[in-house]
């Protein structure tokens, strides 16, 4: 079966570092990408990775490695407003999108 | 504001009663999709869109019909609500039909079925 497994929960310091993984198991893959969804709110993209490497954007980055499946969703100089759930999507060999259960993210002051 | 627009924000409804959930979108994209979201799960696709006057059935299409009568419009209807049919439904859009873009998605409805 297609799965996208990422960690349930994660706490961070605000000023800090956190690193968000993703690995996935699909038939096929056209592309990963991360959504970051607030509490009460509809998801908003973030990311769009289909080449292996890094893409930075700002106060996020995102990595992609397809020969291991695996993904993260880095965040430097956290801030208070990152307080969100993280998720995790893949295109598979059909275009479809297959969807992690999402990271929360918890930044203490 | 271009957008989704969703309606309503919030329902509580009977089992065995019919709903219909309202999408619209001003951005003229081509593909919609409706999702549903569920605590501990990813986002499940119930059906989709890729143009004006075709639908597809998601990972989880029993209970729900669509139609897509023109681009703007993308309704989801429960024909019977049963109560495991409670979550929160995102209607999204996005320009390309190859699920290679961004997804705009509305501010999902609420639906409880008691």
């Amino acid at each position: 079966g297609q799965n996208i497994d990422q960690p349930t929960e994660m706490t961070a310091t605000e000023g800090a570092i956190v690193q968000i993984n993703c690995t996935y198991q699909t038939s096929g893959f056209n592309g990963l990408f991360w959504y970051q969804q607030h509490a009460g709110e509809a998801p908003t993209f973030l990311s769009y990775n289909v080449l292996d490497g890094l893409e930075e954007k700002g106060r996020f980055s995102s990595f992609l490695s397809r020969s291991k499946g695996y993904s993260y969703l880095l965040l430097k100089e956290l801030q208070m407003k990152d307080s969100a759930s993280y998720l995790c999507a893949v295109a598979d060999s059909n275009y479809q999108l297959i969807w992690g259960a999402g990271t929360k993210l918890i930044i203490k002051p | 504001i271009a957008g989704i627009t969703q309606a309503p924000t919030s329902q509580i409804l009977a089992a065995g009663r019919r709903m219909t959930l309202r999408c619209t979108q001003d951005m003229r994209h081509n593909a919609m999709y409706w999702y549903r979201q569920d605590l501990g799960l990813g986002l499940r696709l119930i059906h989709y869109s890729n143009t004006a006057g075709t639908t597809g059935k998601g990972e989880v299409p029993d209970g729900y019909s669509v139609s897509r009568a023109n681009t703007d419009d993308f309704p989801l209807t429960l024909a019977s609500a049963v109560p495991s049919q409670t979550s929160v439904y995102f209607c999204a859009s996005m320009s390309g039909t190859g699920n290679t873009g961004e997804l705009f998605f509305g501010e999902g409805s609420r639906l409880t079925v008691l």
